[in-house]
């Protein structure tokens, strides 16, 4: 049981590129959310999904655009990198019940820097 | 969702008990109380949660007031290897949906 897994660990973008980060859980929760971190403050969120197929903007959804196909991929994508999205990226998921209480179980995190 | 106050950090020793208070005056009847521990290079995990008076577990203890406008996250005995940042969240649970709020946490350094 590997619970959220992230990749890749670190990335270099150039302005403009194109990107996904993925996310993975293998605790078949429904619940799964991206968030990014910028230095000193606290985590935002980005975009959420209830379950496969269903998805929804969070507090900062632009620039970013998210798929759900299956219970364990929620993949992040990048449409047009710019130097503002330099951050550190984290994937969350939960049950329905857990999360409700609000706890989520986060992945280690995907450092970007985009240049 | 509540606004909750933190400070930003705090230092410590090795073997000392540390006191973190987060301060959440517009604490709602049906708001609970979370905290999240972050280590360097890692994500959130959940550590402890409580509603009123206190709460303990194998991690922290929780103490909440009778008004609940404040609580207070209680480490004891740290080592290095409790150097992190924590959060204090304040919000309803219960009703589904994404309501959880990190702000900036307090950073807590353990010196030998």
């Amino acid at each position: 049981n590997a619970g959220v897994t992230q990749t890749p660990k670190f990335q270099v973008l150039k302005t403009g590129q194109s990107m996904t980060l993925q996310c993975a859980q293998d605790m078949n929760h429904e619940y799964m959310s991206w968030y990014r971190q910028d230095p000193g403050m606290g985590l935002r969120l980005i975009h959420y999904s209830v379950g496969a197929g269903i998805t929804d903007q969070g507090e900062v959804p632009n620039g970013y655009n998210v798929s759900r196909s299956t219970t364990e991929d929620f993949p992040l994508r990048l449409l047009s990198a710019a130097p503002s999205q330099t951050s550190v990226y984290f994937c969350a998921s939960s049950t329905r019940e857990v999360q409700a209480k609000n706890i989520q179980y986060f992945g280690a995190g995907t450092r970007l820097s985009v240049l | 969702l509540a606004k909750t106050t933190q400070p930003i950090s705090m230092d410590s020793y090795e073997g000392q008990e540390v006191n973190i208070t987060c301060s959440h005056n517009n604490i709602a009847t049906n708001d609970y109380i979370t905290w999240y521990q972050q280590f360097p290079s890692q994500g959130p995990r959940f550590i402890i949660q409580g509603y009123k008076t206190k709460v303990t577990n194998e991690v922290a203890s929780l103490f909440i007031p009778a008004d609940r406008k404040s609580s207070t996250l209680s480490l004891p005995r740290v080592s290095l290897s409790d150097t992190a940042v924590y959060y204090c969240l304040v919000g309803p649970i219960g009703t589904g949906g994404f309501k959880t709020i990190f702000g900036a946490g307090t950073r807590l350094f353990v010196k030998a």
